[in-house]
């Protein structure tokens, strides 16, 4: 079974801080998501990648930026972290070509008071 | 670009009743269609997909979709529903030009005894 693990299921983290989210696969998957989801609006894309070192930005990539040093993984990063950060950050990792099955991970909740 | 409408945010329904949860798209390139699912607390599950072929598309816990290209749409049924199913449905797209997928906003589908 494809496994994707986020590092954390909850996280509270102040106004000002830098956050780190870890995504791994164990899959050996080229392609790699970070999505953002908010009640209402379903999920949004953050950025990707699609091979190590390689990234695109999605649709709302304001205020953060990911880094893919090695293919298992991909960490989402929130230089100074903000309230209207405070979301669901799903991750999600699936096969090179579009039309593959992306599989999920849990689920980060993070707060920003 | 491409987009989802997911026309309805809530729908109740009482158990071993039909059910349809509605799902139109917008792109200028062909698509490639999914319903996923997400359990409380989890992350999301692919429940089924369209690439091309027979528009009518079964899959996993007696759900099935169908392709209509005419209309845009991709609506998915389920002839009896348990309370099992009782979660958050969220219709997707992607495209040759786009491995990432782009959600409508979810649809719940909260099952009554």
């Amino acid at each position: 079974d494809v496994k994707v693990t986020q590092s954390s299921r909850y996280l509270v983290k102040r106004t000002g801080e830098k956050v780190f989210l870890e995504c791994v696969q164990d899959m050996d998957h080229e392609n790699m998501f970070w999505y953002r989801q908010d009640p209402g609006l379903g999920l949004r894309l953050i950025y990707f990648s699609y091979d190590v070192k390689m990234k695109e930005k999605g649709d709302i990539p304001e205020g953060y930026s990911v880094s893919r040093e090695k293919k298992e993984r991909f960490s989402l990063i929130l230089e100074s972290a903000s309230t209207n950060q405070t979301s669901m950050y799903l991750c999600a990792s699936s096969l090179g070509l579009p039309g593959n099955e992306q599989f999920f991970g849990p689920g980060t909740r993070l707060t920003v008071l | 670009a491409q987009s989802v409408t997911q026309l309805d945010s809530q729908v109740p329904v009482f158990e071993e009743a039909p059910v349809e949860l509605r799902c139109n798209y917008s792109s200028s390139v062909s698509v490639y269609l999914f319903w996923y699912v997400q359990y409380p607390n989890q992350g999301l599950q692919l429940l089924l997909k369209y690439l091309s072929g027979s528009t009518l598309v079964k899959g996993i816990n007696g759900f099935e979709a169908e392709f209509n290209k005419s209309q845009t749409s991709f609506h998915l049924r389920k002839p009896s529903v348990h309370i099992s199913d009782t979660a958050e449905y969220f219709c997707a797209v992607s495209s040759f030009g786009r491995r990432a997928l782009t959600f409508g906003s979810g649809t719940r589908l909260q099952v009554q005894p």
